[in-house]
């Protein structure tokens, strides 16, 4: 069964701090996808990164890194110099075919 | 290019009654994907729509019932509310039967069932 754990409910931080956000994934497919969401307030879910269970190379966009490691079943999430606008809900996601499993979601804060 | 279009944005309705929910899918896309977002929690799958019929269902019961038309549309039926139905829900379209190829995201319709 696809299970996804993000353990941290909510972060804080002071801009321009880096800050990793953890995601952890159960499945018995080895064929998967994994991906990272962000939900700003208004409630739209906006695609970050897609990351197939055949590439574990790590993936560098911006201020936005992702690692993936198939050995811990982990997919990480860091951002470098936050910035307020970065403050939202961060979904890390499962698919093995037809529908998505989501975490419970990593509620981040920056302050100014 | 006009992304995903959800209606209403927001909703009340009694315990007891009927709702339905609207979603058009980004230009293109033919498939049609519904979540539900309880407050404070990660999108639950519901159901997905391929071809104007049902091709995956979630963990949820008999009450909630979809429809795709010939344009891709769809509709979420939720009979006989409850108060527990209360959530954020979200359509997603992609151009394939699954997401693996990227979820396109409506803004949702946030239910409120009082």
């Amino acid at each position: 069964a696809q299970k996804v754990t993000q353990a941290q409910t909510e972060i804080s931080v002071v801009e321009k701090e880096d800050v990793t956000l953890d995601c952890v994934y159960e499945t018995r497919d080895t064929t998967y996808y994994l991906f990272w969401y962000k939900q700003p307030p208004s409630g739209e879910l906006v695609f970050l990164i897609r990351r197939n269970s055949f590439d574990e190379q790590n993936e560098i966009s911006g201020r936005y890194s992702w690692n993936f490691q198939k050995s811990t079943s982990s997919f990480n999430f860091t951002i470098t110099a936050s910035q307020v606008v970065d403050s939202a809900v961060y979904f890390c996601a499962l698919s093995e075919d037809t529908d998505m499993r989501f975490g419970a979601g990593t509620r981040l804060t920056v302050k100014p | 290019d006009a992304g995903v279009t959800q209606s209403p944005t927001h909703l009340i309705k009694t315990r007891g009654q009927q709702v339905t929910l609207r979603c058009s899918p980004k230009s293109g896309h033919d498939t049609v994907s519904w979540y539900q977002q309880a407050l404070g929690q990660g999108p639950q799958f519901i159901f997905q729509y391929y071809e104007e019929e049902e091709r995956q269902r979630g963990n949820f019961p008999d009450r909630f019932s979809g429809h795709q038309f010939p344009n891709y549309s769809s509709e979420l039926n939720v009979n006989a509310l409850l108060l527990g139905d209360s959530a954020l829900y979200l359509c997603a379209s992609s151009s394939d039967r699954g997401p693996n190829y990227g979820y396109t995201f409506g803004s949702g319709t946030r239910l409120t069932v009082v």
